[in-house]
């Protein structure tokens, strides 16, 4: 099956520090990633969609200066969560399609903000 | 109203016994409708698609779906202790998965 990885897994900053996570595909290439954010007892929320080559698309209320997405190949996307703060403090789960309907989701970042 | 609803649970389940999910989906125009399970503190992981009305049988698994009805749902046979997750009902809408709440499910030995 389809494999994406995530790097770091688990990071903990301390606020006003920014942080970089990186999304692969292992074993196909990505056309879409998607980023998502999961607080504890909630579902998925959807950030933003990153196509290659082009600028992420994100979901209303989700703020572009602040989780900078770039999609510089088929097989890698990063998030930079800017300036973090304790409200920052999430499951970070990235996702990649390689055009079909389904969507392979990597193992996830927590991020800590103290 | 939601545009993915499921019961939160928790779904209590014997082992051996059947665990029964439901989901339903507000966009008439979804096409595409997937499960996955996740584990406490894991990424979800995909169990189950279905594109078509009727049943989809996977192992221990069959995806229902009634687009009439806008339902869709999940059957687990023989459950197991390993089978104790969250399962997430995702809908594809204009190229965006929407997810359910989850249901939780306890498979009691």
């Amino acid at each position: 099956g389809a494999v994406v990885s995530q790097h770091p897994s688990r990071v903990i900053c301390k606020s006003g520090t920014s942080v970089k996570i990186e999304c692969r595909s292992l074993d196909f290439q990505a056309t879409t990633m998607f980023w998502y954010r999961q607080f504890p007892k909630q579902s998925l929320m959807l950030m933003a969609t990153s196509n290659e080559g082009s600028k992420a698309t994100y979901e209303q209320g989700v703020e572009k200066d602040k989780f900078l997405i770039n999609h510089a190949s088929l097989t890698l996307s990063t998030l930079t969560v800017t300036s973090a703060h304790p409200e920052d403090s999430s499951f970070y789960i990235c996702s990649a399609s390689s055009g079909l309907n389904e969507q392979f989701f990597g193992p996830g970042t927590r991020l800590t903000v103290l | 109203q939601k545009e993915v609803e499921q019961n939160s649970g928790p779904l209590s389940v014997p082992e051996g016994a059947i665990a029964s999910l439901n989901c339903t989906y507000s966009d008439r125009g979804s096409q595409s409708f997937f499960w996955y399970r996740q584990y406490s503190g894991k990424s979800p992981e995909l169990i189950m698609s279905i594109y078509s009305n009727g049943d989809k049988e996977d192992g221990r698994f069959t995806a229902q779906l009634n687009k009439a009805s806008q339902y869709v749902s999940l059957l687990i046979r023989d459950s197991q202790p390993s089978d104790s997750a969250t399962y997430l009902c995702a809908v594809l809408v204009w190229g965006k998965l929407q997810f359910g709440a989850g249901t939780q499910v306890v498979v009691t030995p």
